[in-house]
């Protein structure tokens, strides 16, 4: 079975800084999918990035990136110029591919913006 | 916007109360989806659904059933509710599409309390 872990409960950082958030993974397959989804205090979960394990070019989207190492199965999420609004839950999310529909989450990692 | 919404934001029952948890998305998605989340365990996968009258087990079915007649509308049910069962309950939904890439959209969720 496929496994997710996020090391690190919880983290912080300053505003206008850069924070990065770990994930690593365990699974036998050579093609899925992963993702990172924000859950915001009190207000739905939402997808911030996903990759596709075969693409080599690391995901980006405005201000968060990933650094996807394939053989090192893992998929951290960087964020630059942190913004009070992004202080939320950060899961790590991994789906294989083929008929599979579902995620296998990682347990989260709480992410402080101080001021 | 994709609209995912549960029927309760919270909800208080007694041991062994019959719980429905109701959810409705208004995007003709195919794939519908329930987990619980518990802190440091993450989102586990109670059941799934692709289309309607079908369903499939997640990771933790246990004392957990549901129903899809239509649809937009899947439905939790805990035959005989237990204090375990306790937890923050999400509902999410996506649709197929060809590149396996869908997103899962989510609901506010209901935080349950079995007393």
């Amino acid at each position: 079975a496929q496994t997710v872990t996020q090391s690190q409960p919880e983290m912080s950082v300053q505003e206008a800084e850069t924070v990065t958030l770990s994930c690593t993974y365990d699974t036998s397959e050579s093609d899925y999918y992963l993702f990172w989804y924000k859950q915001p205090p009190s207000r739905q979960m939402i997808l911030v990035i996903r990759q596709e394990a075969y693409k080599q070019q690391n995901a980006t989207e405005n201000r968060f990136s990933v650094n996807f190492q394939k053989a090192a199965k893992s998929f951290s999420l960087k964020i630059s110029d942190s913004q009070l609004g992004d202080a939320a839950m950060y899961f790590c999310a991994y789906r294989a591919s083929g008929s599979a529909r579902q995620l296998t989450f990682g347990s989260g990692t709480q992410l402080t913006v101080l001021p | 916007d994709v609209k995912v919404t549960q029927s309760s934001r919270y909800l208080v029952k007694r041991t062994g109360e019959k719980v429905f948890l109701e959810c409705v998305q208004d995007m003709d998605h195919e794939n519908m989806f329930w987990y619980r989340q518990d802190p440091g365990l993450g989102l586990r996968l109670i059941y799934f659904s692709y289309d309607v009258k079908m369903k499939e087990k997640g990771d933790i079915p246990e004392g957990y059933s549901v129903s899809r007649e239509k649809k937009e509308r899947f439905s939790l049910i805990l035959e005989s509710a237990s204090t375990n069962q306790t937890s923050m309950y999400l509902c999410a939904s996506s649709r197929i599409t060809v590149l396996r890439t869908d997103t899962q959209y989510f609901g506010p969720g209901t935080r349950l309390t079995v007393l």
